[in-house]
């Protein structure tokens, strides 16, 4: 089945800008979402179809997918964005379609 | 508002069966798909399974011949039933919502989840 990888973790100070990456064979020619979790908290979609933004989701949140590698953006960081952070796509064609992966830890400086 | 609202989660033994619920509201489960996503403590997200809006299901290899997804209709409701629990089943578990698409598929609505505990 598909495979999503991701830096366990990311480090950022507070301000700055934020890059989470997703690699994926071919990930460019799918679609790709983010999600974010809080500690203790349910998953939130932050991002879906490469860089389109759900209703209330800051446009400090951008992403971008092309080759094998897709991007979370966040600028301006801030203390209530440290969280982990999700990439998942759908391969349509496999018996197991929704793949997540798996996870990247955002620490706030 | 949309809203999911899992329940019957608890401590199982090795196994044992359970039905997790999902109630929603908002919006009509059966013009979406709908999945089960969970988590185990620590870990990261895993897919379980998903229904369909024309009743079509897909499993994750790990469930598949144990969990059995369905949907009332009238309810409103998805369910998960879970059979032969193991305690690699042990994780939180989210009922979660996707709009039809048949270009791609993303969660945009999840519930708060249900603990499930498989242990002796």
């Amino acid at each position: 089945s598909y495979v999503l990888t991701q830096p366990p973790s990311v480090s950022v100070a507070p301000g700055r800008t934020a890059s989470i990456t997703c690699g994926g064979n071919n990930i460019g020619s799918k679609r790709v979402h983010w999600y974010q979790q809080r500690p203790g908290q349910a998953p939130v979609l932050v991002i879906h179809r490469d860089s389109d933004r759900p209703s209330g989701i800051p446009e400090r949140f951008s992403g971008s997918s092309s080759g094998n590698t897709a991007t979370l953006t966040i600028s301006r960081v801030e203390a209530g964005d440290e969280a982990d952070y999700y990439c998942q796509v759908w391969d349509s064609g496999s018996n197991h379609p929704v793949v997540f992966g798996g996870g990247t830890k955002l620490t706030v400086l | 508002e949309v809203q999911l609202v899992e329940s019957g989660g608890g401590l199982i033994q090795p196994g044992g069966s359970l039905r997790l619920s999902c109630e929603a509201s908002g919006f009509t489960v059966s013009r979406n798909y709908m999945s089960w996503v969970r988590q185990a403590p620590g870990k990261g997200l895993e897919w379980v399974t998903v229904i369909y809006s024309g009743s079509g299901t897909s499993y994750a290899d790990s469930v598949k011949g144990r969990f059995t997804i369905s949907r009332d209709n009238s309810k409103n409701t998805i369910y998960l039933q879970m059979n032969t629990l193991s305690v690699e089943d042990t994780a939180v578990y989210y009922c979660a919502s996707s709009p039809v698409s048949g270009s791609s598929f993303y969660l945009d609505y999840w519930g708060l989840g249900t603990l499930v505990t498989v242990s002796s």
